[in-house]
This record gives C-alpha cells, structure tokens and sequence, in this order.
C-alpha cells in the first residue's frame, strides 16, 4: 500500500487560494489518487480523483506530474466554510480488492 | 436513495458490554468498510468486506467482528467493549465505478461511542 505524507496543518484567509501537497512515492502503476474532505462530526466527503496531470471540478483541482509521486489539491478562493481536514490517499482500483487506508490528513483553517 | 446509515448515532457503554454497530446502504455497492476516528485523529480501517460471505482485517481489527450476509448490511460488533474502544465509528461503502473519478467511498454520519 502506498504511503501518504501531508502537512498536519495549515493556515489562510478568505478569498485566497489553497495549495495542499501530497507525497506519495511508491505509489503503483495502477493507483489512482482520491482526496477526501472532513467536516467537524461528519464522515468524509468525496473531493477530487485524479490519475495523472491535471483534473478539475467544481470544487477543486488536482495536479499531478509525471512521476505521480507527489499530488497537489488545489482549492480556488476558499471561504470559511473551505475550513475542514483534507485526507490524500492512493490505493488500487476497484478491480483488485484492497485496503483503503487514510492517513492522518492536513487540518485546513480558514481565517475572514 | 439514503445512502450509508449507521445505528445508533450515539452509545454508551460499560466496559465488558458488547454490542452491535448497525450500517447499511442501499446503493447495491459490494464494498464497505469500517473505520474508527479518536478525536484530533485520522481514519483507520477496522475491517472490510468485498461482497457478502467475505471480510477481511483492516488496520485496527482487534477487538471487533464483523459479518456480510447480505449486501446491503455491514455490521460491526464490539465483543468486550474496552475504554480504548472510545471513539467515533464510520461505515462506508464504495462504488465500484470502474472510471476515473467514480471509485470513491460513502461515508455514514457515524456512531459515538463512549466506553466507560
């Protein structure tokens, strides 16, 4: 299973943009990427999902380079309610049965 | 279409109580799982099933069963419950997708449990 390292924390202000980074080395060929958000008393919420290079939604991006061993989700002018805990996470497709295991995901505070 | 339920939403217990934690889903997903979260933690996985009659060990399992009879029902079972068992428990199911962007997980609102 592939490892995730993230920032524990970070800090910004309304209107800004966010940049969360992701490493993730030895992930395999057939991993995808799959960033998650947490609200305080709720179960995690499906973000972003990404194989390599850039993919984007409405409420996110996620950059990917070649070597796909790091990942960067990226959230466009973030509001208070952007304030959450974000989890990355590589693991095998659905084809295989696998684990899915979270790490311990990078605590985002918004300020006004 | 309610997704991922989970019974109760709160317990408490004493220790050397057992008990059951209820999930169900009603998206016809064959994967679901079951994480535990201490407070200020991230997720980790107690076990998981790929498919009715099939379960496996997560991260975490000591301590808990599980069983798949059906494919809608994922229940997770405290044997002897432990202060260390304090903690919010979620289930979740996984789409099977099969494209970029669709294999992704359904979480339930959780179930607190305070063991004292």
């Amino acid at each position: 299973l592939a490892k995730t390292t993230q920032p524990i924390s970070m800090d910004s202000y309304e209107g800004q943009e966010v940049n969360i980074t992701c490493s993730h080395n030895n992930i395999a060929t057939n991993d995808y990427i799959t960033w998650y958000q947490q609200f305080p008393s709720q179960g995690p919420r499906f973000i972003i999902q990404g194989y390599k290079t850039k993919v984007t939604n409405e409420v996110a991006s996620l950059f990917i380079p070649a070597d796909r061993k790091s990942s960067t989700l990226s959230l466009p002018r973030v509001s208070l309610s952007d304030t959450a805990v974000y989890y990355c996470l590589v693991g095998e497709r659905y084809s295989s049965a696998s684990k899915i295991i979270f790490g311990s995901g990078t605590r985002l505070s918004i300020r006004p | 279409n309610a997704g991922v339920t989970q019974t109760p939403k709160f317990q408490v217990l004493k220790t050397g109580q057992s008990m059951t934690l209820q999930c169900a889903q009603d998206m016809n997903h064959e994967y679901m799982s079951w994480y535990r979260q201490d407070p200020g933690m991230g997720l980790r996985l107690i076990h998981y099933s790929v498919g009715a009659g099939i379960t496996d060990q997560g991260e975490v399992p000591n301590g808990y069963n599980v069983s798949r009879s059906t494919t809608e029902d994922f229940p997770l079972r405290l044997l002897s419950a432990a202060p260390s068992q304090t903690s919010v428990y979620f289930c979740a199911s996984r789409s099977p997708g099969g494209r970029l962007g669709e294999e992704t997980q359904y979480f339930g609102p959780g179930t607190r449990l305070l063991v004292l």
